[in-house]
């Protein structure tokens, strides 16, 4: 079974409006953590958020948040304001512990995000 | 602070060769990762290490594949012999214990 599915491919957003990318996840842990990160064309993995499974609140960071939604195991990603900067490969990842203590860190397939001027 | 470095930034060699790629990670940082990156596809983990010591290869193909962080600080990756299967982009990353990783740049391996 898949541990991080993102089921869009593909999205394209207009430029100054909101845009939610979606990731669900599996695991049977009770401590665990999802991440999204940005691949821009150049290529390299830009960290952007952070969510504990134990956190009540759902993270922010500037425009990006995450909707953290336990019981459904999803943490989508929204961005808000999209710059045409956002044009991006967009992965969410989760974080568990392993029996060693330390953290395995999975990634889904990513979302292409364009942004539409 | 410096981020994680890593070279070449490219590289194309024929099947059957060797390569070696090289990750220098952020300082303080005790995890490193090796990932792969097929076109079109999510990072795989190929190797984890804490320290210098091997927390999961599980996923590295090890008749072909090796990896080595000498003094828990640099580290080296190594295919040989290289098929074409192996083109693909090379990520190194690194992390405190149980936080965010930070990645390089990546080496983009082309094997004709």
């Amino acid at each position: 079974a898949q541990k991080i599915t993102q089921t869009q491919p593909g999205m394209f957003v207009q430029e100054k409006e909101a845009v939610t990318l979606d990731c669900t996840y599996d695991t049977s842990d009770q401590s665990y953590g999802l991440f999204w990160y940005k691949q821009p064309s150049s290529g390299e993995m830009i960290f952007l958020i952070y969510q504990g499974s134990y956190d009540e609140q759902n993270a922010t960071e500037g425009r990006y948040s995450l909707n953290f939604q336990k019981a459904r195991k999803s943490a989508n990603l929204v961005i808000s304001a999209s710059q045409l900067g956002d044009s991006a490969m967009y992965f969410c990842a989760m974080r568990e512990v392993g029996s060693g203590g330390y953290q395995k860190v999975t990634f889904g397939t990513g979302t292409k995000l364009q942004v539409i001027p | 602070e410096a981020g994680v470095a890593q070279s070449p930034r490219y590289k194309i060699i024929e099947k059957r060769q060797s390569v070696a790629f090289w990750c220098n990670p952020i300082s303080g940082h005790a995890t490193l990762y090796w990932y792969q990156q097929i076109l079109g596809q999510g990072p795989k983990l190929l190797i984890q290490f804490q320290n210098n010591g091997v927390v999961d290869d599980s996923q590295l193909p090890k008749d072909r594949f090796s990896a080595e962080r000498l003094k828990g600080v640099d580290s080296t990756l190594k295919i040989q012999p290289a098929k074409l299967e192996d083109s693909a982009v090379y990520l190194c990353a690194s992390s405190r214990h149980n936080t965010e990783a930070f990645f390089g740049q990546g080496t983009r391996l082309t094997v004709v």
